[in-house]
């Protein structure tokens, strides 16, 4: 059974950076297989999907637009787990940040973290 | 850009009837191998999403034979067949076809008991 446990800081000032990290049990970070996501829901927004790794021979990254240039996702192999790094964040930002596994567009999201409320305040 | 429309957007039902929800998306979600990638996802009160239907219609390891899902095209259903108290919840629909691309996901249907 996959489980996937998040943690990280739930308050972050605007202009910082939020971190937040995503550690995998009874799967990989390596698989060749599996990539690994991450996504957000706040009231405004809904459910936004914000990047993902994988590995297939080599590491590849695939970014939203809503995001890129301020998103950075990278996979800790001696950890199994991957992390979220978002700059420069705004009250905009706010939102419940999930980790979650996809197995290609046959099974998008199968397996989710428990979720991580982050709120971008001074 | 794809949207993904689902209504209605709050569903009350009575505990062992129907529901039905519907999801359409602004253009095709044939892919070029010839398939349709829409997914259903579960999220009840507090907890993360789960998913629950996969390729329209497949259900997800542990999903009850209540939950079906249907369509083609640009037109989708999930339907529960007998209402229970542990299907409260949203219900989301996901296109996986232009991921990723692209990934987006409808606004949600919030279900109740009455």
């Amino acid at each position: 059974q996959v489980q996937l446990q998040q943690s990280g800081p739930g308050l972050v000032k605007p202009s910082q950076t939020l971190s937040l990290t995503c550690v995998i049990s009874g799967d990989s970070v390596s698989s060749n297989s599996g990539a690994w996501n991450w996504i957000r829901q706040s009231p405004s927004r809904g459910l936004e999907w914000l990047g993902r790794t994988y590995y297939r021979s080599k590491w590849y990254y695939d970014y939203a637009i809503s995001v890129k240039g301020r998103i950075s996702i990278n996979p800790d192999t001696s950890r199994n787990q991957f992390s979220l790094q978002l700059n420069s964040v705004t009250p905009e930002d706010t939102a419940v940040y999930y980790c979650a596994r996809d197995k290609g567009r046959v099974y998008p999201f199968d397996y989710w973290g428990q979720g991580t409320l982050v709120t971008v305040s001074s | 850009d794809i949207v993904m429309t689902q209504t209605p957007l709050f569903l009350p039902v009575t505990l062992g009837q129907p529901a039905s929800i519907s999801c359409r998306s602004s253009q095709s979600l044939v892919h070029s191998d010839g398939k349709t990638y829409l997914s259903w996802l579960q999220q009840r009160p507090g907890q993360p999403p789960r998913l629950l239907i996969y390729k329209i219609s497949s259900r997800f390891s542990g999903v009850p034979d209540r939950f079906s899902g249907s369509g083609a095209g640009t037109d989708f259903t999930l339907k529960i067949s007998r209402v229970e108290a542990e299907d409260v919840g949203v219900y989301y629909c996901v296109q996986g076809t232009q991921f990723p691309q692209e990934c987006t996901f409808g606004q949600g249907t919030k279900l109740e008991i009455k």
